[in-house]
């Protein structure tokens, strides 16, 4: 078991570019969560994946963000035109519907730097 | 309102005290709650949840839940300065998947 994998760990890119982040759950994973950290903030909730279906997402995320998990294990979250306002972490978790509902497993994020 | 409250801190101790961490929630339709430790750069991990009224202990760990009160709290007992790290509380609203984080509390344990 090798944890819950994010890549890129950081990514500098200029106002108006498109970003792409990936995230490989823990194999035996169904549930696949995105949030966003800022500096002093707690992680906000962006989307949540049970296998391949998103079921639910933040109505605080704008059209300028979405996230895929195609064949139900990895999951990937574009964001286009990015803006300055986009720098924060990206935390992916995943979690069981064997575990306690809300035991989430986080990835070590990937960091975006929007210049 | 926010969904999930904490103060911000930091909340210093001393080495061995008891530290006492609190956060209320707004939906009163939540059952599931939890208590994840954060340290400087890095991400959250679980160390307590809580889905019935009382405590729950766990080693130096005691979580609080009062569903009445829509208050939980996180007891640290003989706290160390490896206990000094963002405390975040977290909930399951009633018929989400989602988990609503808290802003966190910053503990420093002072030796």
């Amino acid at each position: 078991d090798t944890g819950v994998s994010q890549d890129p760990r950081h990514k500098i890119t200029k106002r108006g570019q498109n970003v792409t982040f990936r995230c490989d759950p823990i194999s035996e994973h169904n549930r696949l969560y995105w949030y966003r950290q800022t500096l002093g903030q707690g992680p906000e909730f962006l989307t949540y994946f049970q296998n391949e279906a998103q079921l639910e997402k933040s109505r605080l995320l704008s059209d300028r963000f979405s996230a895929e998990r195609p064949k139900g294990s990895f999951s990937t979250l574009e964001i286009q035109r990015t803006e300055q306002g986009d720098s924060a972490m990206y935390l992916c978790a995943s979690s069981s519907s064997g575990l306690a509902a809300g035991e989430l497993f986080f990835g070590e994020g990937s960091r975006l730097t929007v210049l | 309102q926010k969904e999930v409250e904490q103060n911000s801190g930091p909340l210093s101790v001393p080495e061995g005290a008891i530290a006492s961490l609190n956060c209320t929630y707004s939906d009163r339709g939540s059952q599931s709650f939890f208590w994840y430790r954060q340290y400087s750069g890095k991400s959250p991990e679980l160390i307590m949840f809580i889905y019935s009224n009382g405590d729950k202990e766990d080693g130096r760990f005691t979580a609080q839940l009062n569903k009445a009160s829509q208050y939980v709290s996180l007891l640290i007992r003989d706290s160390q300065p490896s206990d000094s790290a963002t405390y975040l509380c977290a909930v399951k609203p009633g018929g989400y998947q989602k988990v609503t984080f808290g802003i966190g509390t910053k503990l420093q344990v002072i030796p």
